[in-house]
């Protein structure tokens, strides 16, 4: 099945520079691929997704980027804040597997003021 | 959060004794999962259902049932429950009609089993 590996696990910054958290994925017919902050306490929430097709995606101090090829596909937060600090998740999808999720271990990001 | 509802939200249970945990939804999405979340596996699948009636096993489906005789609920049910079933349970929901739509959770059941 879909395996997912997620580097680094824990990852320290200092406020107003940049984190980079990198994900593998195994099946190749994998084609959605989004990305989970989780704070203390609550659910995982959304943060950006990109698809198959598309090889970069920005919002605003977010961006992923997607490369089919290496299968790997990669965070950038630049100028961190501490409201930053959290953990978060990688995720693949392949309609191999139905709808499901298969997700990474997780990173947890601290930022350090 | 996205019209998602996880009951109860904290439980402590004694081995060997039924658990159900529910999830209920407002956004009638057609999918429903139950995740859960240990310290170095992120989050794991258990079971999921893609329309009432229709349920499948994930990848830690062992120990676990499900039902979803509606279309807003989704019943997590332990059997007789065990210490390697502490956990932090997540439902999620998602619409899927397209190709890259996301899954939105609740906030989560903290389950002891003592």
């Amino acid at each position: 099945g879909e395996n997912v590996e997620q580097h680094p696990s824990t990852l320290s910054v200092q406020e107003g520079d940049s984190a980079v958290i990198k994900c593998t994925y195994s099946d190749s017919a994998s084609n959605y691929f989004p990305w989970y902050k989780q704070e203390l306490g609550k659910g995982p929430q959304l943060i950006i997704d990109i698809r198959s097709n598309v090889g970069e995606k920005k919002d605003q101090r977010i961006a992923v980027t997607l490369n089919k090829t290496a299968k790997h596909f990669s965070l950038h937060i630049t100028e961190t804040q501490p409201e930053d600090s959290a953990v978060y998740f990688c995720a693949a999808r392949s309609d191999n597997y139905g709808q499901n999720f298969v997700f990474g271990p997780g990173t947890r990001l601290s930022v350090l003021p | 959060d996205a019209g998602i509802t996880q009951s109860p939200r904290h439980k402590v249970t004694e081995t060997g004794t039924p658990v159900t945990l529910r999830c209920h939804q407002t956004e009638n999405h057609r999918y429903m999962y139950w995740y859960r979340q240990d310290p170095g596996h992120g989050l794991r699948l258990i079971h999921y259902s893609y329309g009432v009636k229709d349920t499948d096993k994930g990848e830690v489906s062992d120990g676990y049932s499900v039902s979803r005789s509606k279309t807003e609920d989704f019943l997590l049910t332990l059997e007789s429950a065990t210490s390697s079933q502490t956990s932090v349970y997540f439902c999620a929901i998602g619409d899927h009609r397209g190709p890259g739509t996301e899954a939105f959770f609740g906030q989560g059941t903290r389950l002891t089993v003592v």
